[in-house]
Order: structure tokens, then C-alpha cells, then sequence
């Protein structure tokens, strides 16, 4: 069973709509989570981290976490073409590396 | 300020030859992480400097990868002899803390023929 697992996409959506991306992990020791937009050839960029439960906004990002469920989740509002992009999950071990999911490919069609 | 950089972006080699990849990370990050994404694969975890200590090298694959941090500053992967299993992007990664926000390079694509 992988660490952290995500839909690969692709994922479309129209200019303007939210946009949901979804991520679940195995284990239950996990304290921190994090969200990286990469684009293509591109280093991955973080852009939101948690670490309570419940929800986290910065600007048109809002990252959710549910510990009982196991389950992180980024929704981006207002999408726009400039947010197409590989969003990678990732869960911290205690042992300070970051365990990461396939990551979801995004596509906001103008 | 300069962010994460690595060298070479790209390499192709043979079966059997030695690469030696770099990491210059951001000035003053103690934190300095290498990962690896095999194609179609997640990034993996390979190992955890602190200053020019290994802190976890709990991802490495094998004795054919060798890592250093000469005197905490820049560090080296070097994979002797390169197999073809090991092709992929080798991102290296700091941080100034132990926070978990790390700051990625580019990545150094690794063809291995």
C-alpha cells in the first residue's frame, strides 16, 4: 500500500470553477501535510501546508485536513489557466522526510 | 536570492558508467534532502543531510549511491556503476528548518542507457 495516494488526473475544469484535489495516506503518525504545484520541468513549489485539523485558506487556495479519515484535500477557487499543473501531495514521517503521491495533473481550459 | 540549483539538468550514460550529480542549496539551510521520482512513479525519499552530517539515508537503494556534503554546504550523489533502474529525475531539496517546507531544485535527469 503506497504511503500517500492521489488520483492522477488528468482533472479538468473551466476558467473560473473550483477546482478539488484529493489525497489520502496510511499513516495514521503523520502530523504534517503539504501541497506542491509543480509545472512541467519545472521544481515543485509549495504552496500550502497543515497541520490541525479543519481548514486552511490563503487567498484562492484552501487546504482541508481530516485525521479520522485520513484524508487531505486542496481546493483551488476562481481557477485559472496559470494553475495548470502537477499538485503533489505529501505527508511528513517523523523521521522528517516527506513521503509524496503521484501527484494529480490539473488542467483550467480557458 | 538564489534558490535550489543542480547540475547537470540532464545526463545520458551508459550501463555501467559513474554519474555525479550536484546540489548547491539557498544560503544558510542546514537542510539538505536528495529524492528521486522514477517515471510514472511518486518521488521517493533518499536521504537527509544536516550540516555535513547524514541525518537518514534510510532511501538510498543501494551501496552504488554515494552521497556528501563537503563542509555543509554544496553536496554530491554519485552512482557507480549506473544501472538502468536507475533513470529518472534527482531532485535535491533544502530547508532552514525541520518545519517540513522544503525548497526543491530543478531536478537532474538521469538517463541510463
Amino acid at each position: 500500500q503506497k504511503e500517500v495516494e492521489q488520483n492522477s488526473g488528468p482533472l479538468s475544469v473551466p476558467e473560473g470553477a473550483i477546482a478539488s484535489l484529493n489525497c489520502t495516506y496510511s499513516d495514521r503518525g503523520s502530523q504534517s501535510f503539504f501541497w506542491y504545484r509543480q509545472y512541467s520541468g519545472k521544481s515543485p513549489e509549495l504552496i500550502m501546508f497543515i497541520y490541525s485539523n479543519g481548514d486552511k485558506e490563503d487567498g484562492r487556495f484552501t487546504a482541508q485536513l481530516n485525521k479520522a479519515s485520513q484524508y487531505v484535500s486542496l481546493l483551488i477557487r476562481d481557477s485559472q489557466p496559470s494553475d495548470s499543473a502537477t499538485y503533489l501531495c505529501a505527508a511528513e514521517t517523523g523521521a522528517n522526510n516527506l513521503f509524496f503521491g503521484t501527484g494529480t495533473r490539473l488542467t483550467v481550459i480557458p | 536570492e538564489a534558490g535550489v540549483t543542480q547540475f547537470p539538468s540532464h545526463s545520458v550514460i551508459e550501463k555501467g558508467q559513474t554519474v555525479t550529480l550536484r546540489c548547491d542549496p539557498i544560503s544558510g539551510h542546514d537542510n539538505l534532502y536528495w529524492y528521486r521520482r522514477v517515471m510514472g512513479k511518486e518521488i521517493k525519499f533518499l536521504l537527509h543531510f544536516v550540516k555535513e552530517s547524514k541525518q537518514d539515508e534510510s532511501g538510498m537503494p543501494n551501496n552504488r549511491f554515494l552521497a556528501e556534503r563537503t563542509g555543509g554546504t554544496y553536496s554530491t550523489l554519485k552512482v557507480q556503476p549506473a544501472e538502468l533502474e536507475d533513470s529518472g529525475v534527482y531532485f535535491c531539496a533544502s530547508s532552514y528548518d525541520l518545519s517540513g517546507e522544503l525548497f526543491f531544485g530543478e531536478g537532474s535527469r538521469l538517463t541510463v542507457l
